[in-house]
Protein backbone atom coordinates (compact mmCIF):
# COMPACT_ATOMS: atom_id res chain seq x y z
CA UNK A 1 0.00 0.00 0.00
CA UNK A 2 1.99 2.93 -1.44
CA UNK A 3 1.32 6.15 0.57
CA UNK A 4 3.39 8.84 -1.38
CA UNK A 5 2.75 7.49 -5.46
CA UNK A 6 4.53 8.79 -8.69
CA UNK A 7 2.73 7.83 -11.62
CA UNK A 8 5.19 8.95 -14.24
CA UNK A 9 8.55 6.95 -14.31
CA UNK A 10 10.37 9.08 -16.64
CA UNK A 11 10.43 12.68 -18.05
CA UNK A 12 11.89 14.29 -20.87
CA UNK A 13 12.22 17.99 -21.22
CA UNK A 14 14.14 20.22 -23.78
CA UNK A 15 16.56 22.15 -21.87
CA UNK A 16 15.59 25.54 -20.96
CA UNK A 17 12.38 24.61 -20.39
CA UNK A 18 10.08 24.00 -17.21
CA UNK A 19 10.14 20.66 -15.95
CA UNK A 20 7.24 19.61 -13.64
CA UNK A 21 7.34 16.25 -11.46
CA UNK A 22 4.55 15.28 -9.76
CA UNK A 23 3.46 13.14 -6.83
CA UNK A 24 0.17 12.49 -5.04
CA UNK A 25 0.09 10.90 -1.62
CA UNK A 26 -2.42 9.40 0.43
CA UNK A 27 -2.03 9.68 4.28
CA UNK A 28 -3.47 12.83 5.16
CA UNK A 29 -1.83 13.40 8.42
CA UNK A 30 2.00 14.14 6.68
CA UNK A 31 3.28 16.60 8.10
CA UNK A 32 6.36 17.16 5.77
CA UNK A 33 6.83 16.99 1.77
CA UNK A 34 10.10 16.90 0.73
CA UNK A 35 12.24 16.13 -3.17
CA UNK A 36 15.37 14.01 -3.15
CA UNK A 37 17.74 13.78 -6.39
CA UNK A 38 19.32 10.81 -6.71
CA UNK A 39 22.24 10.73 -9.59
CA UNK A 40 23.82 7.02 -10.57
CA UNK A 41 25.74 5.07 -8.00
CA UNK A 42 24.79 7.71 -5.32
CA UNK A 43 23.00 8.39 -2.67
CA UNK A 44 19.39 10.55 -2.97
CA UNK A 45 20.70 13.71 -1.84
CA UNK A 46 17.80 16.50 -0.35
CA UNK A 47 16.72 19.18 -2.41
CA UNK A 48 13.74 20.91 -1.20
CA UNK A 49 10.87 20.77 1.24
CA UNK A 50 7.37 21.87 2.32
CA UNK A 51 5.88 22.13 5.27
CA UNK A 52 1.82 21.13 5.23
CA UNK A 53 0.74 24.38 6.15
CA UNK A 54 2.14 25.78 3.27
CA UNK A 55 1.57 25.93 -0.42
CA UNK A 56 4.44 26.99 -1.86
CA UNK A 57 8.29 27.45 -1.51
CA UNK A 58 10.95 28.40 -3.69
CA UNK A 59 14.66 27.85 -3.82
CA UNK A 60 16.49 28.56 -6.81
CA UNK A 61 15.40 27.24 -9.95
CA UNK A 62 13.39 24.53 -7.90
CA UNK A 63 9.69 25.53 -6.56
CA UNK A 64 7.54 22.97 -5.10
CA UNK A 65 3.89 23.23 -4.68
CA UNK A 66 1.45 21.84 -2.45
CA UNK A 67 -2.57 21.16 -2.90
CA UNK A 68 -3.65 19.71 0.25
CA UNK A 69 -7.37 19.09 -1.16
CA UNK A 70 -6.22 17.09 -3.83
CA UNK A 71 -3.05 15.36 -1.79
CA UNK A 72 -0.85 16.70 -4.66
CA UNK A 73 2.53 17.94 -4.94
CA UNK A 74 4.68 19.02 -7.75
CA UNK A 75 8.41 19.92 -8.20
CA UNK A 76 9.24 22.78 -11.13
CA UNK A 77 12.24 23.15 -12.14
CA UNK A 78 13.10 26.03 -14.64
CA UNK A 79 15.11 26.97 -16.48
CA UNK A 80 16.18 22.76 -16.81
CA UNK A 81 19.62 21.89 -16.94
CA UNK A 82 21.49 19.41 -18.24
CA UNK A 83 22.87 18.57 -14.82
CA UNK A 84 19.55 18.17 -13.69
CA UNK A 85 18.95 14.71 -15.53
CA UNK A 86 19.00 12.28 -12.45
CA UNK A 87 15.93 10.53 -10.64
CA UNK A 88 13.64 12.91 -8.09
CA UNK A 89 12.10 10.74 -4.97
CA UNK A 90 8.89 12.46 -3.52
CA UNK A 91 8.96 11.87 0.10
CA UNK A 92 6.86 12.23 2.91
CA UNK A 93 7.22 12.43 6.80
CA UNK A 94 5.13 12.96 9.76
CA UNK A 95 6.05 14.15 13.62
CA UNK A 96 7.27 17.94 13.24
CA UNK A 97 8.80 17.80 16.39
CA UNK A 98 11.88 14.68 15.14
CA UNK A 99 13.58 13.31 12.49
CA UNK A 100 10.66 9.86 12.07
CA UNK A 101 10.34 7.83 9.11
CA UNK A 102 10.47 9.56 5.82
CA UNK A 103 8.07 7.33 3.21
CA UNK A 104 9.30 7.59 -0.42
CA UNK A 105 7.82 7.14 -3.87
CA UNK A 106 9.20 4.87 -6.62
CA UNK A 107 11.20 8.13 -8.07
CA UNK A 108 10.98 9.86 -11.75
CA UNK A 109 13.67 9.72 -13.75
CA UNK A 110 14.12 13.22 -15.57
CA UNK A 111 16.11 13.64 -18.82
CA UNK A 112 16.96 16.71 -19.88
CA UNK A 113 17.21 17.04 -23.45
CA UNK A 114 20.41 19.67 -25.27
CA UNK B 1 33.72 16.76 7.14
CA UNK B 2 33.44 13.28 5.73
CA UNK B 3 29.85 12.11 4.68
CA UNK B 4 27.80 8.87 5.41
CA UNK B 5 29.95 5.83 4.42
CA UNK B 6 28.88 2.35 3.88
CA UNK B 7 30.68 -0.72 3.50
CA UNK B 8 30.75 -3.37 0.84
CA UNK B 9 29.48 -1.33 -1.74
CA UNK B 10 28.53 -4.57 -3.78
CA UNK B 11 28.27 -8.34 -1.87
CA UNK B 12 27.48 -10.73 -3.81
CA UNK B 13 26.63 -14.07 -1.56
CA UNK B 14 24.25 -17.33 -2.61
CA UNK B 15 21.13 -18.25 -1.12
CA UNK B 16 21.66 -19.36 2.52
CA UNK B 17 24.57 -17.28 3.44
CA UNK B 18 25.11 -14.48 5.40
CA UNK B 19 25.78 -10.51 5.10
CA UNK B 20 26.68 -8.08 7.08
CA UNK B 21 26.37 -4.31 5.60
CA UNK B 22 28.26 -1.41 7.56
CA UNK B 23 27.60 2.09 8.04
CA UNK B 24 29.17 5.03 9.60
CA UNK B 25 27.12 7.91 9.78
CA UNK B 26 28.45 11.75 9.57
CA UNK B 27 29.72 12.87 13.33
CA UNK B 28 27.19 13.91 15.76
CA UNK B 29 24.30 12.80 13.82
CA UNK B 30 21.89 10.75 16.76
CA UNK B 31 19.45 10.06 13.88
CA UNK B 32 20.05 6.89 11.58
CA UNK B 33 18.14 5.45 9.03
CA UNK B 34 18.50 2.33 6.97
CA UNK B 35 16.28 2.00 3.62
CA UNK B 36 16.50 -0.50 0.81
CA UNK B 37 15.43 -0.11 -2.62
CA UNK B 38 14.93 -3.21 -4.97
CA UNK B 39 15.61 -2.09 -8.74
CA UNK B 40 12.35 0.39 -9.84
CA UNK B 41 11.08 0.19 -6.21
CA UNK B 42 10.23 2.94 -3.93
CA UNK B 43 13.02 3.16 -1.22
CA UNK B 44 11.51 1.36 1.45
CA UNK B 45 11.99 2.49 4.87
CA UNK B 46 13.89 -0.48 7.05
CA UNK B 47 14.13 1.23 10.86
CA UNK B 48 15.32 3.82 12.71
CA UNK B 49 18.18 4.30 15.34
CA UNK B 50 18.19 7.37 17.95
CA UNK B 51 21.70 7.68 19.47
CA UNK B 52 21.90 3.62 20.10
CA UNK B 53 17.52 2.89 20.24
CA UNK B 54 15.91 1.68 18.05
CA UNK B 55 12.60 4.31 17.68
CA UNK B 56 10.97 2.38 14.85
CA UNK B 57 11.84 -1.25 13.09
CA UNK B 58 8.48 -1.06 11.75
CA UNK B 59 9.73 -1.42 7.79
CA UNK B 60 12.13 -4.32 8.80
CA UNK B 61 10.86 -7.58 6.56
CA UNK B 62 11.14 -10.25 9.20
CA UNK B 63 13.63 -11.93 11.99
CA UNK B 64 16.25 -12.78 9.17
CA UNK B 65 17.29 -9.05 9.57
CA UNK B 66 19.08 -7.55 12.64
CA UNK B 67 20.47 -3.92 12.81
CA UNK B 68 22.49 -2.86 15.29
CA UNK B 69 24.15 0.33 16.65
CA UNK B 70 26.12 0.23 19.60
CA UNK B 71 27.51 2.82 21.68
CA UNK B 72 25.32 5.40 19.37
CA UNK B 73 28.24 5.33 15.96
CA UNK B 74 28.37 3.15 13.45
CA UNK B 75 25.81 0.36 12.56
CA UNK B 76 25.33 -2.71 11.05
CA UNK B 77 22.60 -4.62 9.13
CA UNK B 78 22.60 -8.52 9.29
CA UNK B 79 20.99 -10.24 7.34
CA UNK B 80 21.17 -14.25 7.86
CA UNK B 81 20.09 -16.36 6.02
CA UNK B 82 19.91 -14.03 3.14
CA UNK B 83 16.87 -15.38 0.45
CA UNK B 84 16.50 -14.27 -3.47
CA UNK B 85 14.16 -11.49 -2.27
CA UNK B 86 17.25 -9.38 -0.14
CA UNK B 87 18.41 -8.42 -3.21
CA UNK B 88 18.33 -4.63 -3.60
CA UNK B 89 20.37 -1.44 -2.93
CA UNK B 90 20.51 -0.44 1.04
CA UNK B 91 21.25 2.93 1.77
CA UNK B 92 22.07 4.56 5.17
CA UNK B 93 21.09 8.30 6.20
CA UNK B 94 21.89 10.24 8.89
CA UNK B 95 20.34 13.72 10.16
CA UNK B 96 20.75 15.49 12.88
CA UNK B 97 17.19 16.48 13.18
CA UNK B 98 17.61 20.30 13.04
CA UNK B 99 16.31 20.11 9.31
CA UNK B 100 13.15 18.20 9.93
CA UNK B 101 13.59 15.34 6.56
CA UNK B 102 16.99 16.79 5.52
CA UNK B 103 18.34 13.16 5.46
CA UNK B 104 21.62 12.64 4.87
CA UNK B 105 22.36 9.26 2.43
CA UNK B 106 25.37 7.35 1.82
CA UNK B 107 26.14 5.74 -1.83
CA UNK B 108 24.51 2.80 -0.60
CA UNK B 109 25.32 -1.55 -0.78
CA UNK B 110 24.37 -3.33 -3.37
CA UNK B 111 23.58 -7.00 -2.24
CA UNK B 112 23.04 -9.57 -4.69
CA UNK B 113 21.52 -13.22 -3.88
CA UNK B 114 22.51 -15.60 -5.94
Amino acid sequence: DQQVKQNSPSLSVQEGRISILNCDYTNSMFDYFLWYKKYPAEGPTFLISISSIKDKNEDGRFTVFLNKSAKHLSLHIVPSQPGDSAVYFCAAGWGMNRDDKIIFGKGTRLHILP
Amino acid sequence: EAGVTQFPSHSVIEKGQTVTLRCDPISGHDNLYWYRRVMGKEIKFLLHFVKESKQDESGMPNNRFLAERTGGTYSTLKVQPAELEDSGVYFCASSSGLFIGELFFGEGSRLTVL
